[in-house]
Protein backbone atom coordinates (compact mmCIF):
# COMPACT_ATOMS: atom_id res chain seq x y z
CA UNK A 1 0.00 0.00 0.00
CA UNK A 2 1.27 3.60 -0.98
CA UNK A 3 0.29 4.65 2.40
CA UNK A 4 -1.71 7.87 3.31
CA UNK A 5 -1.60 10.27 0.10
CA UNK A 6 -1.72 14.07 0.58
CA UNK A 7 -1.44 16.86 -2.27
CA UNK A 8 -0.02 19.03 -2.68
CA UNK A 9 3.26 18.90 -0.85
CA UNK A 10 3.76 22.68 -0.43
CA UNK A 11 1.02 25.04 -1.63
CA UNK A 12 1.87 28.75 -1.63
CA UNK A 13 -0.59 31.41 -1.76
CA UNK A 14 -1.96 35.19 -1.64
CA UNK A 15 -4.21 36.00 1.45
CA UNK A 16 -7.48 36.06 0.11
CA UNK A 17 -7.32 32.97 -2.36
CA UNK A 18 -9.26 29.83 -2.26
CA UNK A 19 -6.94 26.77 -1.34
CA UNK A 20 -7.94 23.12 -1.58
CA UNK A 21 -5.89 20.25 0.16
CA UNK A 22 -6.15 16.79 -0.83
CA UNK A 23 -5.94 13.35 0.73
CA UNK A 24 -6.34 9.29 -0.14
CA UNK A 25 -6.44 7.31 3.06
CA UNK A 26 -5.11 3.97 3.04
CA UNK A 27 -7.42 0.88 1.21
CA UNK A 28 -9.63 -0.23 4.15
CA UNK A 29 -9.49 2.67 6.68
CA UNK A 30 -12.47 4.34 7.27
CA UNK A 31 -11.57 6.74 9.85
CA UNK A 32 -10.19 9.77 7.85
CA UNK A 33 -8.67 12.74 10.49
CA UNK A 34 -7.55 16.32 9.29
CA UNK A 35 -5.16 17.96 11.47
CA UNK A 36 -2.95 20.97 11.58
CA UNK A 37 0.59 20.94 12.54
CA UNK A 38 1.83 24.63 13.72
CA UNK A 39 4.94 26.21 16.10
CA UNK A 40 2.41 27.56 18.77
CA UNK A 41 -0.06 25.26 18.99
CA UNK A 42 1.22 21.92 18.37
CA UNK A 43 -0.29 18.98 16.69
CA UNK A 44 -4.05 19.85 16.52
CA UNK A 45 -7.23 17.57 15.16
CA UNK A 46 -9.51 19.81 13.00
CA UNK A 47 -12.06 17.54 11.69
CA UNK A 48 -12.46 13.67 11.49
CA UNK A 49 -15.03 11.14 9.87
CA UNK A 50 -16.14 7.93 10.08
CA UNK A 51 -17.49 5.85 7.14
CA UNK A 52 -17.31 9.19 4.78
CA UNK A 53 -19.54 10.98 7.46
CA UNK A 54 -18.10 13.86 9.37
CA UNK A 55 -18.29 12.65 13.36
CA UNK A 56 -16.75 15.35 15.39
CA UNK A 57 -15.97 18.91 13.90
CA UNK A 58 -15.28 21.47 16.74
CA UNK A 59 -11.60 21.36 15.99
CA UNK A 60 -12.31 23.44 12.73
CA UNK A 61 -10.95 26.94 13.60
CA UNK A 62 -13.55 29.37 11.77
CA UNK A 63 -16.42 29.41 8.83
CA UNK A 64 -13.83 29.43 6.56
CA UNK A 65 -12.92 26.38 6.78
CA UNK A 66 -14.53 23.37 5.48
CA UNK A 67 -14.23 19.29 5.15
CA UNK A 68 -15.56 17.22 2.35
CA UNK A 69 -15.59 12.91 2.14
CA UNK A 70 -17.19 12.44 -1.04
CA UNK A 71 -16.45 9.12 -0.89
CA UNK A 72 -14.39 6.14 0.85
CA UNK A 73 -11.01 6.84 -0.65
CA UNK A 74 -10.68 11.01 -1.34
CA UNK A 75 -11.35 13.62 1.07
CA UNK A 76 -10.78 17.51 0.51
CA UNK A 77 -9.91 20.38 3.48
CA UNK A 78 -10.92 23.89 1.93
CA UNK A 79 -9.71 27.40 3.42
CA UNK A 80 -11.58 30.16 1.59
CA UNK A 81 -10.62 32.92 2.01
CA UNK A 82 -7.00 31.96 3.12
CA UNK A 83 -5.20 34.09 5.67
CA UNK A 84 -1.60 34.59 6.64
CA UNK A 85 -2.57 32.64 10.17
CA UNK A 86 -3.47 29.75 8.28
CA UNK A 87 0.25 29.08 7.06
CA UNK A 88 0.93 25.56 8.69
CA UNK A 89 1.27 22.01 8.25
CA UNK A 90 -2.02 20.10 7.53
CA UNK A 91 -1.62 16.28 8.02
CA UNK A 92 -4.16 13.55 6.97
CA UNK A 93 -4.18 10.51 8.63
CA UNK A 94 -6.40 7.22 8.56
CA UNK A 95 -7.07 4.13 10.40
CA UNK A 96 -9.80 1.72 11.05
CA UNK A 97 -12.54 2.87 13.15
CA UNK A 98 -11.66 2.94 16.70
CA UNK A 99 -8.34 2.59 16.57
CA UNK A 100 -7.59 6.54 15.58
CA UNK A 101 -4.68 6.33 18.16
CA UNK A 102 -2.60 4.12 15.48
CA UNK A 103 -3.59 6.72 12.63
CA UNK A 104 -1.26 6.36 9.65
CA UNK A 105 0.02 9.88 8.67
CA UNK A 106 0.33 11.39 5.39
CA UNK A 107 3.84 13.42 4.40
CA UNK A 108 1.75 16.60 4.89
CA UNK A 109 0.61 19.91 3.27
CA UNK A 110 2.83 22.63 4.07
CA UNK A 111 0.91 25.46 3.56
CA UNK A 112 1.88 29.15 3.04
CA UNK A 113 -0.49 32.16 3.11
CA UNK A 114 1.40 35.56 2.15
CA UNK B 1 -11.71 17.35 27.85
CA UNK B 2 -7.91 15.39 27.94
CA UNK B 3 -4.59 17.94 28.54
CA UNK B 4 -1.35 16.49 27.98
CA UNK B 5 1.63 17.88 29.29
CA UNK B 6 5.22 17.19 27.48
CA UNK B 7 8.49 18.03 28.84
CA UNK B 8 11.15 19.05 27.87
CA UNK B 9 10.32 21.45 25.04
CA UNK B 10 13.68 20.51 23.86
CA UNK B 11 16.76 17.88 24.87
CA UNK B 12 19.98 17.75 23.53
CA UNK B 13 22.41 15.00 24.37
CA UNK B 14 25.54 13.10 23.55
CA UNK B 15 25.54 10.19 21.10
CA UNK B 16 25.28 7.17 23.33
CA UNK B 17 23.77 8.80 26.30
CA UNK B 18 19.88 7.86 27.49
CA UNK B 19 17.40 10.33 26.39
CA UNK B 20 13.90 10.69 28.75
CA UNK B 21 11.13 12.53 28.04
CA UNK B 22 8.04 12.78 29.97
CA UNK B 23 4.27 13.35 29.85
CA UNK B 24 1.58 13.90 32.52
CA UNK B 25 -2.20 13.37 31.35
CA UNK B 26 -5.60 14.96 33.07
CA UNK B 27 -8.01 12.60 32.44
CA UNK B 28 -7.76 9.44 34.65
CA UNK B 29 -9.99 7.22 31.90
CA UNK B 30 -7.37 7.36 29.48
CA UNK B 31 -6.41 4.05 29.10
CA UNK B 32 -4.02 3.90 25.32
CA UNK B 33 -0.78 6.08 25.03
CA UNK B 34 1.10 5.97 21.99
CA UNK B 35 4.41 7.63 20.83
CA UNK B 36 5.11 9.29 17.40
CA UNK B 37 8.57 10.02 15.99
CA UNK B 38 8.50 12.85 13.62
CA UNK B 39 12.12 13.15 11.52
CA UNK B 40 12.44 16.74 9.93
CA UNK B 41 10.10 17.23 7.03
CA UNK B 42 8.32 14.12 7.38
CA UNK B 43 4.90 12.62 8.87
CA UNK B 44 4.77 11.70 12.44
CA UNK B 45 5.32 7.66 13.07
CA UNK B 46 3.89 5.70 15.84
CA UNK B 47 7.03 4.11 17.36
CA UNK B 48 5.77 2.39 20.28
CA UNK B 49 2.39 2.58 22.56
CA UNK B 50 1.27 1.25 26.14
CA UNK B 51 -1.75 0.50 27.79
CA UNK B 52 -2.67 1.13 30.98
CA UNK B 53 -3.02 -2.36 32.38
CA UNK B 54 1.21 -2.77 31.96
CA UNK B 55 3.29 -0.80 33.66
CA UNK B 56 6.02 -0.88 31.35
CA UNK B 57 6.93 -1.96 27.60
CA UNK B 58 10.13 -1.89 25.64
CA UNK B 59 10.94 -2.61 22.16
CA UNK B 60 15.30 -2.74 21.33
CA UNK B 61 16.17 0.55 22.60
CA UNK B 62 13.12 2.36 23.50
CA UNK B 63 10.71 1.80 26.32
CA UNK B 64 7.86 3.83 27.83
CA UNK B 65 6.18 3.40 31.68
CA UNK B 66 3.23 4.35 32.81
CA UNK B 67 2.49 5.78 36.37
CA UNK B 68 -1.43 5.13 36.16
CA UNK B 69 -1.58 6.86 39.99
CA UNK B 70 0.61 9.96 39.00
CA UNK B 71 -1.01 10.33 36.03
CA UNK B 72 2.28 10.17 33.74
CA UNK B 73 4.23 8.64 31.59
CA UNK B 74 7.77 8.42 30.35
CA UNK B 75 9.79 7.45 26.89
CA UNK B 76 13.62 5.72 27.94
CA UNK B 77 15.50 5.81 24.68
CA UNK B 78 19.30 4.31 25.65
CA UNK B 79 22.38 4.09 23.94
CA UNK B 80 21.13 7.37 21.36
CA UNK B 81 22.24 7.43 18.22
CA UNK B 82 22.25 10.42 15.49
CA UNK B 83 19.51 9.01 13.92
CA UNK B 84 17.31 9.07 16.68
CA UNK B 85 17.16 12.76 16.38
CA UNK B 86 13.55 14.22 15.42
CA UNK B 87 10.38 15.65 17.31
CA UNK B 88 8.78 13.05 19.90
CA UNK B 89 5.02 13.41 20.44
CA UNK B 90 3.22 12.09 23.54
CA UNK B 91 -0.40 11.39 23.51
CA UNK B 92 -3.53 10.09 25.42
CA UNK B 93 -6.43 8.72 24.46
CA UNK B 94 -9.19 6.37 26.30
CA UNK B 95 -12.42 7.26 28.56
CA UNK B 96 -14.84 6.23 25.39
CA UNK B 97 -12.58 8.15 22.87
CA UNK B 98 -10.42 7.02 20.33
CA UNK B 99 -9.23 9.97 19.49
CA UNK B 100 -5.52 11.15 20.80
CA UNK B 101 -4.73 14.50 22.23
CA UNK B 102 -0.93 15.32 21.55
CA UNK B 103 1.85 16.68 23.82
CA UNK B 104 3.09 19.78 22.18
CA UNK B 105 6.56 17.47 21.45
CA UNK B 106 10.19 17.46 22.49
CA UNK B 107 12.88 18.07 19.63
CA UNK B 108 15.76 16.02 20.78
CA UNK B 109 18.84 16.52 19.15
CA UNK B 110 21.89 13.42 19.49
CA UNK B 111 25.28 14.91 19.03
CA UNK B 112 27.69 12.83 17.13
Amino acid sequence: DAGVIQSPRHEVTEMGQEVTLRCKPISGHNSLFWYRQTMMRGLELLIYFNNNVPIDDSGMPEDRFSAKMPNASFSTLKIQPSEPRDSAVYFCASSLVGQGERSTFGSGTRLTVV
Amino acid sequence: GENVEQHPSTLSVQEGDSAVIKCTYSDSASNYFPWYKQELGKRPQLIIDIRSNVGEKKDQRIAVTLNKTAKHFSLHITETQPEDSAVYFCAASGGGSYIPTFGRGTSLIVHP
